[in-house]
């Protein structure tokens, strides 16, 4: 069956630092992949798409890289803040297919 | 611009109930998609509605059902309640089908008891 695993332990990094959350997924064959974050009692908020012709995407402190081969995206966050604690989700679809979405991570950013 | 509204915020109902939830998309979106969030289980799809037609559906028994305004808001029922259909139900609209960015709003708390 179609399977998405993000990592589902907190990650915890110092602020300042790059932070790098894993989304891998199984027998699918997404034609685009989408980051969100939520923060709790939330609804997610949109982040970064990359589709699967695309390698890299960047937005100000946000990168997400897209390899079918792995079948892994990475999703980083350099020069982290404390504001930036939260539950990170990716999602995967297929053309005209449902958004499937994963666990999430958690991620903590200590001063 | 407006983001997604969702209403009631918080439901507290009994099993055996039924209970009707209500999204209002951003303006200019036609298309309206429901998730159902628990802690078990994540964000699950619920259905997706585009031009008050239903294109999508996720594996959910026939008690959950929803539709679609023509003025692209959309209601979502659950009728007969079970304890497990506590849960974070979620509204998103995105501009067009096809479940590209989506724009997700605060939520409706719901409680079985």
């Amino acid at each position: 069956s179609q399977k998405i695993e993000q990592n589902s332990e907190a990650l915890n990094i110092q602020e300042g630092k790059t932070a790098t959350l894993t989304c891998n997924y199984t027998n699918y064959s997404p034609a685009y992949l989408q980051w969100y974050r939520q923060d709790p009692g939330r609804g997610p908020v949109f982040l970064l798409l990359i589709r699967e012709n695309e390698k890299e995407k960047r937005k100000e402190r946000l990168k997400v890289t897209f390899d079918t081969t792995l079948k892994q995206s990475l999703f980083h966050i350099t020069a982290s803040q404390p504001a930036d604690s939260a539950t990170y989700l990716c999602a995967l679809v297929r053309d005209t297919d449902k958004l499937i979405f994963g666990t999430g991570t958690r991620l903590q950013v200590f001063p | 611009k407006a983001g997604v509204t969702q209403t009631p915020r918080y439901l507290i109902k009994t099993r055996g109930q039924q209970v009707t939830l209500s999204c209002s998309p951003i303006s200019g979106h036609r298309s309206v998609s429901w998730y159902q969030q628990t802690p078990g289980q994540g964000l699950q799809f619920l259905f997706e509605y585009f031009s008050e037609t239903q294109r999508n559906k996720g594996n959910f028994p026939g008690r959950f059902s929803g539709r679609q305004f023509s003025n692209s808001r959309s209601e979502m029922n659950v009728s007969t309640l079970e304890l497990g259909d506590s849960a974070l139900y979620l509204c998103a609209s995105s501009l067009g089908f096809r479940s590209y960015e989506q724009y997700f709003g605060p939520g409706t708390r719901l409680t079985v008891t």
